[in-house]
């Protein structure tokens, strides 16, 4: 079975640019988590969808959206990009949502605002 | 609110040492415990989990118990290989992970 997939891999922005990231989750996977990744801050929530409505939503800026499909597969889109929003972005899939799932994570997009 | 502490890095060994990296955490009710792995310029890989007090998870020579008691999830292995060098993060799931700050292993030949 292919696990999670993420696209583009590596991106470089500007300032003030706004981003889209994909993510396709394991296939049967209904749940769709995201996760910024950086030095300073370590492992963050942004948000959760499950069957297309976001569950859980983690302390971000509303510049930080996502949205996910009726085939489970999820975007997450970044408005008005600030140098800070540099990093690994992983995204995160499971079967259900719950406290009991367990999340199998893609290889990330690496994001770099100059 | 919930938090998870794991030892400071790096911890650096020689090839076929024994392993430890510490975890606790903090929260209410038993959270399900996971042990995630990451290569560099990689993602996340999940290395073992627990769902609840006194299970204990295993792959690939790595252990790490639920202690509800201690509050811990130590994650151990008997003989380091160069290969095991990664980071690796002690999380808990509220729906969400939450993870620390995760712990770099070096391991030398």
């Amino acid at each position: 079975k292919a696990g999670v997939t993420q696209t583009p891999r590596y991106l470089i922005k500007t300032r003030g640019q706004q981003v889209t990231l994909s993510c396709s989750p394991i296939s049967g996977h209904r749940s769709v988590s995201w996760y910024q990744q950086t030095p300073g801050q370590g492992l963050q929530f942004l948000f959760e969808y499950f069957s297309e409505t976001q569950r859980n939503k983690g302390n971000f800026p509303g510049r930080f959206s996502g949205r996910q499909f009726s085939n489970s597969r999820s975007e997450m889109n970044v408005s008005t990009l600030e140098l800070g929003d540099s990093a690994l972005y992983l995204c995160a899939s499971s079967l259900g949502s719950g406290d009991k799932e367990t999340q199998y994570f893609g290889p990330g997009t690496r994001l770099l605002v100059l | 609110g919930d938090s998870v502490t794991q030892m400071e890095g790096p911890v650096t060994l020689s090839e076929e040492a024994f392993l430890t990296i510490n975890c606790t955490y903090t929260a209410t009710g038993y959270p399900s415990l996971f042990w995630y792995v990451q290569y560099p310029g990689e993602g996340l890989q999940l290395l073992l989990k627990a769902t609840k007090a006194d299970d204990k998870g295993s792959n690939k020579g790595f252990e790490a118990t639920y202690r509800k008691e201690t509050t811990s999830f130590h994650l151990e292995k008997g003989s380091v290989q160069v290969s095991d060098s990664a980071v690796y993060f002690c999380a808990l799931s509220r729906g969400k992970l939450i993870f620390g700050q995760g712990t770099e292993l070096s391991v030398k030949p």
